[in-house]
């Protein structure tokens, strides 16, 4: 079968790094992405991972490693903004480009 | 502007009355799709469309059926729904390739009553 974990909530001051992991089991996988969704809002991209190592966008910085299927999201200088939820999703060749997300991690930052 | 539009933002309904969620996207996107999210379990993915007249099932896709006979338009259809199908609904469209990003509407609350 195909399956995403990520941890259900990380709590990090403001200021500080936190890093949210993802571990998958897919067939056909293609790339690992990041959305993030505040309460009441709509998902919004974040990152995508098509090939090993690290992408930097600002702030957040997205990790792949197809060998270990793991891949991580870092968010540096944490600010209150940044308390959300935040999914891994795999895009797989199954059948076409098929997404499939992880259950989700709740951060919340601190002052 | 760019944006996927999804209606009725809000809809309570009863068991067994026939419903549509329209979905609608202005970027020309080859790929649309279909997520219910219930607490816990993250999107999950009900239905997508690779183009025109083309769809698939996703994870979830019992009691739901779907067209696409426009580009741009992706409805979402229940015919009979029962309360297990109460759930938050986002739709959501992006390009061909696999590193498009995935643009989702505003979503639509659905309880079935």
């Amino acid at each position: 079968g195909q399956s995403l974990e990520q941890p259900s909530e990380v709590t990090a001051v403001e200021g500080a790094i936190v890093q949210i992991n993802c571990t998958y089991q897919t067939s056909g996988f293609y790339g690992l992405s990041w959305y993030q969704q505040h309460d009441g809002g709509a998902p919004t991209f974040l990152s995508y991972n098509g090939l090993d190592g690290l992408e930097e966008t600002g702030r957040f910085s997205s990790f792949l490693s197809r060998s270990d299927s793991y891949g991580y999201l870092l968010l540096q200088e944490l600010q209150m903004k940044d308390s959300a939820s935040y999914f891994c999703a795999v895009i797989t060749g199954a059948g076409g480009f098929k997404t499939i997300f992880g259950a989700g991690t709740r951060l919340f930052v601190k002052a | 502007e760019a944006q996927v539009t999804q209606n009725p933002r809000y809809l309570i309904t009863v068991t067994g009355k026939k419903l549509t969620v329209t979905c609608s996207q202005n970027m020309n996107h080859e790929y649309m799709s279909w997520y219910r999210q219930d607490p816990g379990l993250g999107l999950r993915q009900i239905y997508y469309s690779m183009n025109v007249e083309v769809t698939d099932k996703g994870d979830v896709p019992e009691g739901y059926k779907v067209s696409r006979k426009e580009k741009r338009n992706f409805p979402l259809i229940l015919e009979s729904p029962s309360p297990n199908q109460t759930s938050l609904y986002f739709c959501a469209s992006s390009g061909a390739g696999s590193n498009s990003p995935l643009h989702f509407g505003n979503g639509t609350r659905l309880t079935v009553t």
